[in-house]
């Protein structure tokens, strides 16, 4: 069964500093793999995706996410954390064996970059 | 970039009526359209898949006479409650891809705030 952790529910970052909101995920098959961002009373905007390729996906607005297989990780990351980047940021999987095209959300993890 | 619109982006109903939520493909057209409820404190929780011309797949506990779905065309889906009771209070959100290969990236809208008194 497909299933997305994200073990913090928050992650307070001091502005400048890099910030790494992390994701653990679990397919049967081959990771088709998400992040999405959510500001408050809005919708959810995509940031990366990984399907296949170099391990390193670069995304929107600075965001990058490294896929790691043997630890069935895809964290996100950005160098230098701003104020404006504090959000919910929910990791999502879709699982290719299956054919499925549905989403597999992680519960979410709020961003704070504090000043 | 793709864009989905979601109408109304809020709305407050008494209890007994029922909503209708649009979801659109402004850009595209999504063969494939997803609703979700997004609980507080929660995640994302996939409520149904449908696709264009048939009748909408609901994910198990979701109950398909109360939450109707119509996607009658490439660009609009849309999401009604019937007798709507204060619990179904949430926030919708769509999403639409273009095909149903699994491998399309689904672009969301920006949601719906329902309010049920």
């Amino acid at each position: 069964a497909q299933s997305v952790a994200q073990p913090e529910d928050q992650v307070n970052v001091a502005e400048g500093n890099p910030l790494t909101v992390k994701c653990t995920y679990s397919v049967s098959g081959n990771p088709y793999l998400f992040w999405y961002v959510q500001y408050p009373n809005r919708g959810l905007q995509f940031l990366l995706t990984y399907i296949t390729g170099d391990n390193l996906v670069k995304g929107s607005y600075g965001f990058e996410a490294e896929f790691n297989k043997s630890q069935t990780s895809f964290h996100l990351k950005k160098p230098s954390a701003l104020v404006s980047d504090s959000a919910l940021y929910f990791c999502a999987v879709r699982d290719l064996q299956t054919g499925a095209n549905n989403l597999f959300f992680g519960t979410g993890t709020r961003l704070t970059v504090i000043p | 970039g793709a864009v989905v619109s979601q109408h109304p982006s809020r709305v407050i109903c008494k209890s007994g009526t029922s909503v209708k939520i649009e979801c659109r493909s402004l850009d595209f057209q999504a063969t494939t359209m997803f609703w979700y409820r997004q609980f507080p404190k929660k995640s994302l929780m996939l409520m149904a898949t449908s696709n264009e011309g048939s009748k909408a797949t609901y994910e198990q506990g979701v109950e398909k006479d109360k939450f109707l779905i119509n996607h009658a065309s490439l660009t609009l889906s849309t999401l009604t409650v019937t007798s709507a009771h204060p619990e179904d209070s949430s926030f919708y959100i769509c999403s639409a891809s273009e095909g149903a290969s699994g491998q399309e990236t689904q672009y969301f809208g920006p949601g719906t705030r329902l309010l049920v008194l």
